[in-house]
This record gives C-alpha cells, sequence and structure tokens, in this order.
C-alpha cells in the first residue's frame, strides 16, 4: 500500500533553533519527493522537490535529504524565525499516468516561539 | 505564482443545497485534483483529473461528484450538503509528464454548511 508518514505530529522550538523533520514513504515506483510549507489559511506552497538521484537539496534555511534506499527524507531548517511557523507537508509522486499519483504525509505542525 | 485560481473562496451554504466549487487553472496542466482537509487528517483526495472528461475517485469521494470539460477548469460538486463536508477544499494541478514537475495548489474554499 502506498504511504506517506511524516514525524513528530507536531514541534514547538524557540526561534533561532535548528530542527529536523522526517518523512518515510512505502510509494512505488518512486518518481519524486517535495516538502511544501502551508501556512495556516493557505494552500501548500513548494519548498523543494528531488527525485530519486539527489540526495540534498537546500532552499535557503531549508536543507532537504533523501535515502532512496531506505525511502526516508528529512526536512532540516536552520536558525528558525518566527515566519516558519507552519505545516510542513512531505509528498510523494509515482512514475503513473492514468491514476493518482501523488501520496501525501499529515504534515509536521511547528511552531517557533520568540 | 502559479495560475491556479478557486472559487468562491468563502462559502455558507444550509444542508441539503448543491454547491458547486470551480478551480480555473492558466498553466496547461493535464493533471488536476480535488482535496479537502480536516483538523487532524491532512488534505484527502476526493477526486481527480487526468485529463479532459477523465477523472476518477480518490479516498474520500462519497457524496462529492466532478467534472471536467475542458483542460482549464475542474468543477466540484456536493449534490445535497452535509455538515460533515465543512471543510476546506483545496484544488492541486501537475503534470507529471514535465520532469521534476511540482504539484501547484490554489488558495483553497472554506465551506461551512449549517
Amino acid at each position: 500500500k502506498n504511504q506517506v508518514e511524516q514525524s513528530p505530529q507536531s514541534l514547538i522550538i524557540l526561534e533561532g533553533k535548528n530542527c529536523t523533520l522526517q518523512c518515510n514513504y512505502t510509494v512505488s515506483p518512486f518518481s519524486n519527493l517535495r516538502w511544501y510549507k502551508q501556512d495556516t489559511g493557505r494552500g501548500p506552497v513548494s519548498l523543494t522537490i528531488m527525485t530519486f538521484s539527489e540526495n540534498t537539496k537546500s532552499n535557503g534555511r531549508y536543507t532537504a535529504t533523501l535515502d532512496a534506499d531506505t525511502k526516508q527524507s528529512s526536512l532540516h531548517i536552520t536558525a528558525s524565525q518566527l515566519s516558519d511557523s507552519a505545516s510542513y507537508i512531505c509528498v510523494v509522486s509515482l512514475r503513473l499516468t492514468g491514476a493518482n499519483n501523488l501520496f501525501f504525509g499529515t504534515g509536521t505542525r511547528l511552531t517557533v516561539i520568540p | 505564482d502559479a495560475g491556479i485560481t478557486q472559487s468562491p473562496r468563502h462559502k455558507v451554504t444550509e444542508t441539503g443545497t448543491p454547491v458547486t466549487l470551480r478551480c480555473h487553472q492558466t498553466e496547461n496542466h493535464r493533471y488536476m485534483y480535488w482535496y479537502r482537509q480536516d483538523p487532524g487528517h491532512g488534505l484527502r483526495l476526493i477526486h481527480y483529473s487526468y485529463g479532459v472528461k477523465d477523472t476518477d475517485k480518490g479516498e474520500v469521494s462519497d457524496g462529492y461528484s466532478v467534472s471536467r470539460s475542458k483542460t482549464e477548469d475542474f468543477l466540484l460538486t456536493l449534490e445535497s450538503a452535509t455538515s460533515s463536508q465543512t471543510s476546506v477544499y483545496f484544488c492541486a494541478i501537475s503534470d507529471p509528464g514535465r520532469l521534476n514537475t511540482e504539484a501547484f495548489f490554489g488558495q483553497g474554499t472554506r465551506l461551512t454548511v449549517v
């Protein structure tokens, strides 16, 4: 069964600290993995996208890693800011056409406090 | 921002009335999706479309129908709204045929059924 699991469900950190979010998946055939940020009341916005051949990708203070062998990904946030408070969603895509090809984790709710 | 627009953004309706939500895109993406988002559940797929007149059910399709008569528009209809359909609805678009394509999301429609 195609599944995407994220941990932790929620996280509270102090401003300026680093944190790491986890995503495990059992999706096949794998195409790519994306991390999205969703601010309250808004649609998700892409942070990074990684294919099976990519191990690390950065976008400013966000760094995503992918281990295609163990089917695990992480999102590391450096020097957190109050504006990082949001839900972070892991989305895995299948190499399929004519069928649903997007599988979502339930997200990690990050709260950054001053 | 990707050219994807949802309408209306907010709607309050009475139980038993029909409701139609519209998703419009200007990106010429082949796939379009409707999701609902409820606390504790993340994004759940209602219906998706992989081409004009090609649609299929997602995991929470009961009580919903869709139509896609042209590439740009994907309509979600609640034939007879119930209070359990109170939710935030998101439309998304993607094109699996494009390398490293990502899914783009609309801003959401908050539907309240009273």
